[in-house]
């Protein structure tokens, strides 16, 4: 059973760096036939798609983040990970991880999701 | 970007009611639509993609239909298990783009 896991600082201090890793069990991320992504969603909003990368380093960017992120693959086998930069207090949010078919951009398996908090 | 409205906002329903959630997009996605079921604290779910396709596992009464730009997701027979947040998303093009969830919660 695939399991996706995120793991990230819990509160970072505004035009920090946010650091965050997903975790993936029960599949290879190197397999091949998948993107894995970020996907966020603010304290009483709706669930906003971040960006998602293929293990070959193909990525893609929300146009509105683009400028702040970076994802990747790693650091350590099976995971891949986000970087967002110059954070405000508009980035706090659950993120979630997930996986989505190459040649579909819906996502079939999520982490649970973990809360950042931008504060000083 | 592709805009994704849902209707209504909040749902209060009784288990056995059928439940209906609009989604509209803001220009035309064909099918590439999918729904996911979220509760607090919880992965989301899949439950449909191509608008009508049902993920392997999610129970029959799930159904989804629609194109171009109107969408609707029916649960045939509310049961205790599905009082939650659903969501829609747009494949179509990129930025991917969700509804702001419908929470359907206990009249």
């Amino acid at each position: 059973q695939l399991q996706l896991q995120e793991s990230g600082p819990g509160l970072v201090r505004p035009s920090e760096t946010l650091p965050l890793t997903c975790t993936v069990s029960g599949d290879s991320i190197s397999s091949g036939s998948y993107f894995w992504g970020w996907i966020r969603q603010p304290p009483g909003k709706g669930l906003e798609w971040i960006a998602d990368i293929h293990y070959s380093g193909s990525t893609s960017y929300n146009p509105s983040l683009k400028s702040r992120v970076t994802i990747s693959v790693g650091p350590s086998k099976n995971q891949f990970s986000l970087k967002l930069s110059s954070v405000t207090a508009a980035d706090t949010a659950v993120y979630y991880c997930g996986r989505r078919f190459s040649s579909y951009g819906y996502f079939d398996y999520w982490g649970q999701g973990t809360l950042v908090s931008v504060s000083s | 970007d592709i805009q994704m409205t849902q209707s209504p906002s909040t749902l209060s329903a009784s288990v056995g009611d059928r439940v209906t959630i609009t989604c509209r997009a803001s220009q035309s996605i064909s099918g590439w639509l999918a729904w996911y079921q979220h509760k607090p604290g919880k992965a989301p779910k899949l439950l449909i993609y191509k608008a009508a396709s049902l993920e392997s596992g999610v129970p029959s009464r799930f159904s989804g239909s629609g194109s171009g730009t109107e969408f609707t997701l029916t649960i045939s027979s509310l049961q205790p298990d599905d009082f939650a947040t659903y969501c829609c998303q747009q494949y179509y093009s990129y930025p991917w783009t969700f509804g702001q969830g419908t929470k359907v919660d206990i009249k």
